[in-house]
């Protein structure tokens, strides 16, 4: 039973454009959501995250949106850049358990 | 250096072999975990730590051995490796426990198991 969806394994988008990463998660009671991004033969580093008292937090390019009446969470990225190459890693937390990642979705930004 | 290491960060082993992968940390942080990323299955967690002589069972435990003597280390033991233990192992730790939980990856130990 997969709490943490990220159904698009892939995303293309060309340079300078907005790259929109989703995730869909089933339950309700998680009150914490991050984004983490993964470059190949390294670890995963955390991007950003939002609490599920907000619906909006920005840093920066990066903007994750949270819709908790849809159980729906995504990044946006504007405007991407070749160097946002990677995969991006959704995951969610309730206290006390641990976080949850989704599959990841392989990002591509093409010059 | 500071930060989180693994090590080692390539490793073949034949099926039936025990394997030790190592972790350790600079930052002190109390909680420590151990990944496995697959293709379709993304970050699965194998076992955690709250403290030192604290562990926990994570998504995916069988075949998998820890430990946490110190603080700043959280060693993974596959007693009798499987070819099904072919992966790439991420260590991670946090300060924090409960929902405002960001963790720091290490980069990962590739196991490879013939």
């Amino acid at each position: 039973d997969q709490q943490v969806k990220q159904n698009s394994p892939s995303l293309s988008v060309q340079e300078g454009r907005i790259s929109i990463l989703n995730c869909d998660y089933t339950n309700s009671m998680f009150d914490y959501f991050l984004w983490y991004k993964k470059y190949p033969a390294e670890g995963p580093t955390f991007l950003i995250s939002i609490s599920s008292i907000k619906d909006k937090n920005e840093d920066g390019r990066f903007t994750v949106f949270l819709n908790k009446s849809a159980k729906h969470l995504s990044l946006h990225i504007v405007p991407s850049q070749p160097g946002d190459s990677a995969v991006y890693f959704c995951a969610a937390s309730r206290y006390p358990e641990k976080l949850v990642f989704g599959k990841g979705t392989k990002l591509t930004v093409n010059p | 250096d500071a930060g989180i290491t693994q090590s080692p960060r390539y490793k073949i082993t034949e099926t039936g072999r025990q394997v030790t992968l190592m972790c350790h940390q600079t930052w002190s942080h109390s909680y420590m975990f151990w990944y496995r990323q697959d293709l379709g299955h993304g970050l699965r967690l194998i076992y955690y730590s709250a403290a030192a002589d604290i562990t926990d069972k994570g998504e995916v435990p069988d075949g998998y051995v820890v430990s946490r003597s110190k603080t700043e280390n959280f060693p993974l033991t596959l007693e009798s490796a499987t070819r099904s233990q072919t992966s790439v192992y991420f260590c991670a730790s946090s300060s924090v426990a409960g929902s405002q939980e960001t963790q720091y990856f290490g980069p990962g130990t590739r196991l490879l198991v013939l």
